[in-house]
């Protein structure tokens, strides 16, 4: 399974767009781009996900790199229930089971 | 809309106890999933299913049983719990088909071994 690298941690001001930055430079090309988030003592919670083109849904928006190399989750304005452990997954659509492996994450703190 | 459901939510076990953990979901997906977390870490694969009546391993099978009988239900096993096994168990579902959704997580057992 292709891996991803992620900050381990940012920082972010309440009402500001948050940029959270992963890096998958040996993405294959059937690989799906996903990103969960996991608020304290909850289960993970989808987000957004996307295989070329940029995505858009109610929660945040996905821009992927051209060459597809890295990705960029965007929250557009953040709010303390935003602080979160956020996941940056690569999915692959052919592998039997569609397994997520998670990494470590990158640790949001939203500050007021 | 329930989504996944687990049960229980806690337990404590003793050494060398059994038990099972039950995982059920209402959105018709295909696939199901077993995770643990230790604290400070992120989610470990146990084992997961692709279908009724098939389960497969996933990162860290040792120690536990999974069984599918039916496609809205994914049952993992611990014969002989041990304290290294205290974690908090996830469960998730998805459909096969990629491109429809992401995977819908339950909120978790949280299970000690003492």
């Amino acid at each position: 399974d292709a891996k991803t690298t992620q900050p381990n941690s940012m920082e972010s001001n309440e009402e500001e767009p948050v940029h959270l930055p992963c890096n998958h430079s040996t993405i294959s090309g059937t690989d799906y781009i996903h990103w969960y988030r996991q608020l304290p003592s909850q289960g993970p919670e989808y987000v957004i996900h996307g295989l070329t083109s940029n995505v858009n849904n109610r929660m945040a928006s996905l821009a992927i790199a051209e060459d597809r190399k890295s990705s960029t989750l965007i929250l557009h304005r953040a709010t303390l229930r935003d602080a979160a452990v956020y996941y940056c997954i690569l999915r692959d659509r052919y592998n039997q089971g569609g397994k997520l492996i998670f990494g470590q994450g990158t640790e949001l703190s939203v500050k007021p | 809309n329930a989504g996944v459901t687990q049960t229980p939510k806690f337990r404590v076990l003793k050494t060398g106890q059994s038990m099972t953990l039950l995982c059920a979901q209402d959105m018709n997906h295909e696939y199901m999933y077993w995770y643990r977390q230790d604290p400070g870490m992120g989610l470990r694969l146990i084992h997961y299913s692709v279908g009724e009546g098939t389960t497969a391993k996933g990162e860290v099978p040792d120690g536990y049983y999974v069984s599918r009988l039916k496609k809205q239900n994914f049952l993992l096993g611990l014969e002989s719990a041990a304290p290294s096994q205290t974690s908090v168990y996830f469960c998730a579902s998805s459909y096969r088909q990629e491109g429809r959704s992401g995977y819908t997580f339950g909120s978790g057992t949280r299970l000690t071994v003492v």
